[in-house]
């Protein structure tokens, strides 16, 4: 398995839900990630987890909270989100390096509006 | 702090002609420069990668270039095909074991047929 699978594809929510967001990969790799994308802008990062630990939180708000079960799986939770919240969740994936740098696949995104 | 900034914003050129994305990084500590292509609506996708000890990768139709002197580096696609439209974003690790990337502003590249 080569892919990074999101569900759900699309999330509508008002601003007093709680819902979540999931990824899932099948490659082994040891990092995971969640990036904000807006319109016509490049993908935000919010959080690295590296061999299942956060090692990154790029100064997010706590109405984001990631989670990683295990190595396959990345969860990011999400509670009272502002309008300005909407955006495209990716989640991608790399194999970690100790010679640092290598590619981060990226799952096809959760599409979020929140109203 | 980290920037990574890259030119054009939009570059329209006609089909079978080649096209050029350039980006400058701060930090030269960076060592892993990756490109991403992303259709409309869909994932960023990888397509090719250079790390700092190499100044030239090719894969067919597209090549990457990287001045490490002049922390600059730069996408060529040749014979481009319609199917090449998209946005491209360049991106550069600066910390070294860790797999935080920044990432440029992209570029809309479209192709004329």
């Amino acid at each position: 398995d080569t892919e990074v699978t999101q569900t759900p594809k699309h999330l509508v929510m008002g601003m007093t839900n709680k819902k979540s967001l999931k990824c899932e990969q099948h490659m082994g790799h040891r990092a995971m990630y969640w990036y904000k994308q807006k319109a016509k802008k490049p993908p935000e990062l919010m959080f690295v987890y590296s061999y299942e630990k956060l090692s990154i939180n790029e100064s997010v708000p706590s109405r984001f909270s990631p989670e990683c079960p295990n190595s396959s799986l990345l969860n990011l939770h999400l509670h009272a989100l502002q309008p300005e919240d909407s955006a495209l969740y990716l989640c991608a994936s790399s194999q970690e390096s100790a010679s640092g740098g290598t590619g981060q696949y990226f799952g096809p995104g959760t599409r979020l509006t929140v109203t | 702090g980290e920037n990574v900034e890259q030119h054009p914003s939009t570059l329209s050129v006609q089909e079978g002609d080649s096209a050029v994305i350039k980006c400058t990084y701060s930090d030269s500590a960076s060592n892993y420069f990756p490109w991403y292509k992303q259709e409309l609506g869909k994932r960023p996708q990888l397509i090719i990668d250079i790390r700092s000890n190499v100044g030239e990768k090719k894969d067919q139709r597209i090549a990457v270039t990287l001045n490490k002197t002049a922390k600059h580096f730069s996408l060529h696609i040749t014979e481009t095909q319609p199917e090449d439209s998209a946005v491209y974003f360049c991106a550069a690790q600066f910390h070294f074991g860790n797999e935080k990337l920044t990432f440029g502003t992209g570029t809309r590249l479209t192709i004329i047929p």
